[in-house]
This record gives C-alpha cells, structure tokens and sequence, in this order.
C-alpha cells in the first residue's frame, strides 16, 4: 500500500535562511508526488507536483522539491523564508488502487518562520 | 478560477444527529473526495466518487454515507454523529490528469 511519512511535527527556521521540510514515500510502481499548503482554516493550496521528467520540481511562491528515488524522497525547499511561508506543509502521493486514482497524504508538517 | 465550494465553514450538530455536509465544483470533474483532517492524522479519504450515482469508500468510511445525484455536487452524510466525528472535513475534485482542488473545509463540532 501506498504511504508518505513526514518526520517532523514541525520545522522552524528564521527568515531569510533556507528551508527544508522532509517527506518519504512508499510506492509501487512509479510515483506520483504532490506538495500542498493550507493556512489557518483555509483549504490545501497545490505547490508542486513531480510526475516525471527533471528531479528537481519548481512550484508556486519560490519553493522547489527534489525527487530522489535511491532515497525514496521528495524534500521540499526554498533558498529564502519568508514570515508568511509559516503554514501547514502535506506532502502526498497519489495512488492507484484497483483502477482509481486517490492522493494519500502525510501527517502534516508545520513550518514557523520567525522575523 | 475554477472552484470548490463547501456549504458552511462552522457547523455545531448534536450526538445524534443527522448531518449533511454539502460540496459544489464548477469544474466539469468526474472525480470528488472526502477527506476529514485531524491534528496529527494528516488527511484520510472517507469516500470519493468517480462520476454520477458512483460511489467508492476510502480508508475510514464506518460512520458516513454520500450521495452524488448531479455531476456537480457531492454531499457528505453522517447518519448519526457523534463526538468522535468532531473534525475538520474538506472537499476536492480532480478532472482528468493529476490537479486537484480543494474546497476551503467544513469545521464540524459535535457536541
């Protein structure tokens, strides 16, 4: 079955410094790979996606992901925080299960960034 | 910009009750799920439905029914809530590819 783990509970990092959030996934087959945000009682807004083609994806507001499938690992970066980056970060896998297709996603992880 | 719209953003209910949580997409998609975030659990699929008067359960569908009768519209049904179902419940739709959309979430409380 298809699974996505997100070590950290939550990631903090002082604006202006890079971030990482770190996402593992376990998949048969090839793997479709998804980052999503949602910030407070707001619904997930899409940031990338690794589907095939370059290792390192960019997506919406900066950030960019790395598909490393030796590691089995799709971290999500940006060279430069910013205060309103601090959301809730998913990361997902979408899965193909008896004919239909559904995203699986990680426990979550969330970033603070501090002025 | 496409869209997907949740009824209410704030529901309280009542153990017992019936409670209907409403998703409309103006997107043409065959696809619509129900996800319920929980702090700690992520998002889990409770069902989805892959075109009109089609229905398939996800990972926790005990507890909940749909129903899918337009295209357009795909209603969530808690037959009788309780307070376990106390949770934040979001829609998305998906057409053909890969791009999913979600609705900004229904925060249900049952008391």
């Amino acid at each position: 079955a298809q699974s996505v783990a997100q070590p950290e509970d939550q990631v903090n990092v002082a604006e202006g410094n890079p971030l990482t959030v770190k996402c593992t996934y376990s998949v048969s087959g090839n793997p479709y790979l998804f980052w999503y945000v949602q910030y407070p009682n707001r619904g997930l807004q899409f940031l990338l996606k690794y589907i095939t083609g370059d290792n390192l994806v960019k997506g919406s507001y900066g950030f960019e992901a790395e598909f490393n499938k030796s590691q089995t690992s799709f971290h999500l970066k940006k060279p430069s925080a910013l205060v309103s980056d601090s959301a809730l970060y998913f990361c997902a896998v979408a899965a193909v299960n008896t004919g239909f297709q559904k995203l699986v996603f990680g426990t979550g992880t969330r970033l603070l960034v501090s002025p | 910009d496409v869209k997907v719209t949740q009824s209410s953003r704030y529901l309280v209910k009542r153990t017992g009750e019936k409670v209907f949580l409403e998703c409309v997409q103006d997107m043409d998609h065959e696809n619509m799920f129900w996800y319920r975030q929980d702090p700690g659990l992520g998002l889990r699929l409770i069902y989805f439905s892959y075109d009109v008067k089609m229905k398939e359960k996800g990972d926790i569908p005990e507890g909940y029914s749909v129903s899918r009768e337009k295209k357009e519209r795909f209603s969530l049904i808690l037959e009788s809530a309780s307070t376990n179902q106390t949770s934040m419940y979001l829609c998305a739709s998906r057409g053909r590819g890969w791009g999913y959309t979600f609705g900004s979430g229904t925060r249900l409380t049952v008391v």
